[in-house]
């Protein structure tokens, strides 16, 4: 079956880097996203990565694909208090209907 | 575009009323899907449409219906509201190919007295 799992709080001080984590549970994830959420809106893409790929960069964003032991990261360089928001891993599954699964997600908290 | 809308933004209802939260897209995406979400339970998939006339359970759909009669609508009906229902309810679309992007609406905020 799908899982998802997130940690559900992350603290971090300006202009340090984020690293939030992910674990999921079926071999057959096709691309594994990562959302933003602030408050009071819907989700946003930030990143994905394809299955087949170990790593991605964007700007300062970095997600790292650990498919051995089902492990997706999102690192996020030089934090700003705009950053502050709820990060949803999620994953969409090879023969599957491409709605992605969520995880709980992560609030991530920026204090100066 | 507008992208995707939702109505209405708010919404207190008594325990066994009913309504409709309004979910519309001008994007022409095949995929439509209803979420709600919970404090610590992330966003649960209650219904999803891969097209028009085709709509599909998720994880969570007792307590609700759906339709898919267009395109561009894809309403999420409460039939007789109940206090385990107060939750924030979000609506999606994609065209509904792999590694796309699902497009999020603002949400509707429900709460079930």
């Amino acid at each position: 079956g799908e899982d998802v799992e997130q940690s559900l709080f992350l603290s971090v001080r300006e202009g340090d880097s984020s690293v939030i984590n992910c674990t999921y549970t079926d071999s057959s994830s096709t691309y594994l996203y990562w959302y933003k959420q602030e408050p009071g809106a819907g989700l946003q893409l930030l990143t994905y990565i394809f299955s087949n790929m170990d790593m991605k960069q964007d700007q300062r964003l970095t997600v790292l694909l650990n498919k051995k032991d089902k492990h997706l990261s999102l690192r996020i360089a030089d934090t700003q208090t705009g950053d502050s928001a709820i990060y949803f891993c999620a994953e969409s599954i090879r023969g599957g209907s491409y709605i992605p699964t969520f995880g709980r997600g992560t609030s991530l908290i920026v204090h100066p | 575009n507008a992208g995707v809308t939702q109505t209405p933004k708010f919404q207190v209802l008594k325990t066994g009323q009913s309504m409709t939260l309004q979910c519309a897209q001008d994007m022409n995406h095949e995929y439509m899907s209803w979420y709600r979400q919970d404090p610590g339970m992330g966003l649960r998939l209650i219904h999803y449409s891969v097209g028009a006339g085709i709509t599909d359970q998720g994880e969570v759909p007792n307590g609700y219906n759906v339709s898919r009669s267009t395109t561009e609508d894809f309403p999420l009906r409460l039939l007789s509201a109940a206090p385990s229902q107060t939750s924030v309810y979000f609506c999606a679309s994609s065209y509904g190919s792999a590694g796309d992007t699902q497009y999020f609406g603002p949400g509707t905020r429900l709460t079930v007295l």
